[in-house]
């Protein structure tokens, strides 16, 4: 069983771009949730993907949108980058059964650097 | 999903047992007490998580009281590399998704 990936680890942008985070959940994973991590601050959900459909959404903005594909890859668009974007970006795979008991695998991250 | 309150940070020497507190006092009847925990540069890992009963695995053990308003991580002997964030989580059964809430977590620091 391979891990959870995320690629790039560091990117730098400027305000007003847009950027693509991507991941590579775990295989057989049917769920993929991103969050975002400022600086000495917990994790926040941004939304969550199943069977490639959204599945739920925290308290973020449109210009935060996602895919999810069927060879359990996913990524996180961001549009319009502002400095408060600036933050470690999560990715995590499960096999959603409902329940609340799934166990949440998380990628390291991608540090976005909004200048 | 139900609030839980932590303390901000704890200190515990290498080789030693650790217990991490979390009060949940208004927990429903249909959430489930998860803790994961984060090693500097990492993404949050799973740890441990339970309903009503005691749990024990490989990582830790989860001691819940009898009224499930506060719930602690026992870390039976503390290492090195158990110095991480801690956090505790509530997760509602009837919840279609399974997206986590965390909050701010407890700093583990681990002298040697």
């Amino acid at each position: 069983e391979t891990g959870v990936t995320q690629s790039p680890t560091h990117l730098i942008k400027t305000r007003g771009q847009q950027v693509t985070l991507r991941c590579s959940s775990q295989s057989g994973h049917n769920t993929v949730s991103w969050y975002q991590q400022a600086l000495g601050q917990g994790p926040q959900f941004i939304f969550q993907y199943y069977r490639e459909e959204e599945n739920g959404r925290g308290n973020f903005p449109p210009r935060f949108s996602g895919l999810q594909f069927p060879n359990y890859s996913s990524e996180l668009n961001v549009n319009a980058l502002e400095l408060d974007d600036s933050a470690l970006y999560l990715c995590a795979s499960s096999f959603l059964r409902g329940g609340g008991t799934d166990t949440q695998y998380f990628g390291p991250g991608t540090r976005l650097t909004v200048l | 999903d139900a609030k839980t309150t932590q303390p901000n940070s704890m200190e515990s020497n290498e080789e030693e047992p650790v217990h991490l507190p979390c009060n949940h006092s208004t927990i429903s009847g249909t959430d489930y007490i998860h803790w994961y925990r984060q090693l500097p540069s990492q993404g949050p890992e799973y740890v441990i998580h339970g309903l009503t009963s005691n749990v024990n695995n490989r990582m830790a053990s989860l001691a819940i009281a009898e009224d499930r308003k506060s719930s602690t991580l026992i870390l039976h002997r503390a290492t090195l590399r158990d110095a991480a964030v801690y956090y505790c989580i509530l997760r509602d059964l009837r919840n279609a998704g399974n997206m986590l809430t965390f909050g701010g977590g407890t700093r583990l620091m681990v002298k040697p």
